[in-house]
């Protein structure tokens, strides 16, 4: 079955500093990723999608890639700000039909001013 | 407009009884998942309605679990006989088609459960 690995270290960066998280998936080939921020005592909210055939999306200081070849997306976060500091969790259609999508278990970002 | 709303909010009750939480989706949209997060964890996938198609259940922990969706708009998710390890915050999630069509979840506020 898929799986879906998102380093669960919390990754503590410098405010102004590029925040780089990754997800890395295996055994399938998801026609799509998304990112999603969750902060704490709340739902997850969509930041990006990036599908199989985009290499790379941009959304203000947010960019998402995606490698289909190296099973990855990389998440990054320029010119991090306090504000930014939140878990983020990647998400993928499960196989098969894509009527659901299975979560990461997300990364914890903390930028530190 | 409105989001997706959940209540109650918080809801504490005694190992051995029965729980209901609520879900109202945003008007329109098809799609609707419940998920569950414990404390630390990621997003624990319990089931998904699409439409009028029969619902995908197959996240369902026990038999103890179920959930029904009323005139395509508002869900209900009952736990029987709740034991502790129920404890954790249920998450709902509507999206205007289901996931095929790549659309974003918008996820309610979540209820806190916590079975003692």
């Amino acid at each position: 079955s898929q799986k879906i690995e998102q380093n669960s270290e919390a990754l503590n960066i410098q405010e102004g500093k590029t925040a780089t998280l990754t997800c890395n998936y295996t055994n399938y080939s998801p026609a799509y990723l998304q990112w999603y921020r969750q902060d704490p005592g709340r739902g997850p909210v969509f930041l990006l999608l990036i599908r199989e055939n985009e290499k790379e999306k941009r959304k203000e200081r947010l960019k998402v890639t995606f490698d289909t070849t190296l099973k990855q997306s990389l998440f990054h976060i320029t010119a991090s700000q306090p504000a930014d500091s939140a878990t983020y969790l990647c998400a993928l259609p499960n196989s098969g039909g894509y009527q659901k999508v299975t979560f990461g278990t997300g990364t914890k970002l903390q930028v530190i001013p | 407009g409105a989001g997706v709303s959940q209540s109650p909010s918080n809801k504490v009750t005694e190992k051995g009884k029965d729980v209901e939480l609520r879900c109202d989706p945003i008007s329109g949209h098809t799609a609707l998942y419940w998920y569950r997060q414990s404390l630390g964890q990621g997003l624990e996938f319990l089931i998904y309605f699409q439409g009028n198609s029969a619902p995908d259940k197959s996240g369902l922990p026990s038999d103890r679990f179920s959930a029904e969706r009323t005139g395509g708009s508002v869900s209900t998710l009952t736990i029987q006989r709740t034991q502790q390890e129920d404890s954790a915050v249920y998450l709902c999630a509507s999206s205007l088609q289901g996931a095929a069509s790549y659309n974003e979840q918008f996820f309610g506020p979540g209820t806190r459960l916590t079975v003692l």
